[in-house]
């Protein structure tokens, strides 16, 4: 167990819906990651919170938001899915804002849509 | 664009014998790089780390070699055994975040 808690574990969906992902950092950390990771691809930045405010943005679609709550766990919200949306997405925290330390992953949550 | 990549998706090795993994990077400014080992079903876990100032950094049977010149970053376990076998991410530190390769399955074979 790494501490990061990625929730569910899978997720089926239809074309066109909204979901939400859920990730609770590893205790102390104040940074969450969120990597998607489609099939042959390498992971992908999408966005990094830092102790509730946006930091870093990567290649994040527009259908596509999160957020960081006061209690530090943080959501990523997909909407208007479409077939290509369907990927793992992996949450990561770290103590801080840089990369010094490196990242500690979840487990990830395999989104399906079908 | 792919400013990490990992040229060789797959990567089969004898046990006991060395494991040689690369990573190609663009970014001349990357200052920092990690490998990340990751099983089938979790998510990636840190393996080691190499500071651009540096050209080689051990850890027990890891090594990880940098060549800022070259832009190339190796992993070699030795001896590699059959417990090795799974997915690693290289990825390289820029701008906040790090930017990972599409990782190489190594298959330790007893």
């Amino acid at each position: 167990d790494s501490g990061v808690t990625q929730t569910p574990k899978h997720l089926i969906t239809a074309t066109g819906q909204r979901v939400t992902l859920r990730c609770s950092p590893r205790s102390g950390d104040l940074s969450v990651y969120w990597y998607q990771q489609s099939l042959d691809q390498g992971l992908q930045f999408l966005i990094q919170y830092y102790n509730g405010e946006e930091r870093a943005k990567g290649n994040i679609l527009e259908r596509f938001s999160a957020q960081q709550f006061p209690d530090l766990h943080s959501e990523l919200n997909l909407s208007s899915l479409e077939l290509g949306d369907s990927a793992l997405y992996f949450c990561a925290s770290s103590v801080g804002t840089g990369t010094l330390y490196g990242y500690t992953f979840g487990s990830g949550t395999r989104l399906t849509v079908v | 664009d792919q400013q990490v990549k990992q040229n060789s998706p797959s990567l089969s090795v004898q046990e006991g014998r060395i494991s040689i993994l690369n990573c190609d990077y663009t970014n001349s400014m990357f200052d920092y790089f990690l490998w990340y080992k990751k099983y089938p079903a979790e998510g990636p876990t840190f393996l080691i780390s190499i500071s651009s100032i540096k050209d080689k950094n051990e850890d027990g049977r890891f090594t990880v070699f940098l060549n800022k010149s070259a832009k190339h970053l190796s992993l070699h376990i030795v001896p590699s055994q059959p417990g090795d076998s799974a997915v690693y991410f290289c990825a390289a530190s820029g701008s906040h975040q790090f930017y990972f390769g599409t990782g190489t399955s190594l298959t330790v074979i007893p």
